[in-house]
């Protein structure tokens, strides 16, 4: 079975700062997928980035990018330029690639607080 | 145009009764889902459809019935509701076939519904 952990329970970072959530996942699969969630305060569950583990290159949207890495199983999500918005639950996630058996594997979440 | 959409947005009511929750994806999309996301915001697979199959039924009480009456529509049932189900229950889809047999596309999820047993 595949673990997600997610170790810093909540983070803050000024406006205009950058910060980087950690994630450590567990897995014996060699392709699979990592995501990024946000839930801000609607409720709403938004795919911020996504993560082919077959893609040596990281993944970056915008002011969001990744630092896989694959060997040591761990997948950060920077934010660069954090705005007021940012503020919000971000969840990583890991699903297996191919098979019948898909689903998500959420880690507990980190709570991101962005001061003005 | 709503993805994903749940109803109802907001669900009260008391031990011992039994409730619904439904839900629809407009996406097109072959795989259905749900969530539950406890008080802690922790969030755990409760069920998946694909093609209206059950796929993947993780140990919860007999009491939660999900119905697929096709691809597009997931429903939950709930019988003689408990205090710990109060909960935010989300559905989600995805799809596997857009691309080939080895992609999984990400889950596109609902807005969620947020269940009070009192």
């Amino acid at each position: 079975a595949q673990t997600v952990t997610q170790s810093q329970p909540e983070m803050s970072v000024q406006e205009a700062e950058t910060v980087t959530l950690s994630c450590t996942y567990d897995t014996s699969e060699n392709n699979y997928y990592l995501f990024w969630y946000k839930q801000p305060p609607s409720r709403q569950m938004i795919l911020v980035i996504r993560q082919e583990a077959y893609k040596q290159q990281n993944a970056t949207e915008n002011r969001f990018s990744v630092n896989f890495q694959k060997a040591a199983k761990s997948f950060s999500l920077k934010i660069s330029d954090s705005q007021l918005g940012d503020t919000a639950m971000y969840f990583c996630a890991f699903m297996k690639q191919g098979g019948s058996n898909y689903k998500l594997t959420f880690g507990k979440g980190t709570l991101l607080t962005v001061n003005p | 145009d709503t993805a994903v959409s749940q109803t109802p947005k907001y669900l009260v009511t008391q031990m011992g009764n039994d409730k619904s929750i439904k839900c629809e994806q407009n996406l097109g999309h072959d795989t259905m889902y749900w969530y539950k996301q406890d008080s802690k915001k922790f969030l755990k697979i409760m069920f998946s459809y694909n093609n209206k199959e059950l796929i993947i039924n993780e140990t919860v009480p007999n009491r939660f019935s999900p119905k697929s009456p096709d691809k597009a529509h997931l429903n939950l049932h709930i019988n003689s509701l408990e205090l710990g189900d109060s909960a935010v229950y989300f559905c989600a889809s995805s799809s596997r076939t857009t691309q080939g047999a080895n992609y999984n596309s990400p889950l596109h999820f609902g807005n969620g519904t947020r269940l009070t047993v009192t």
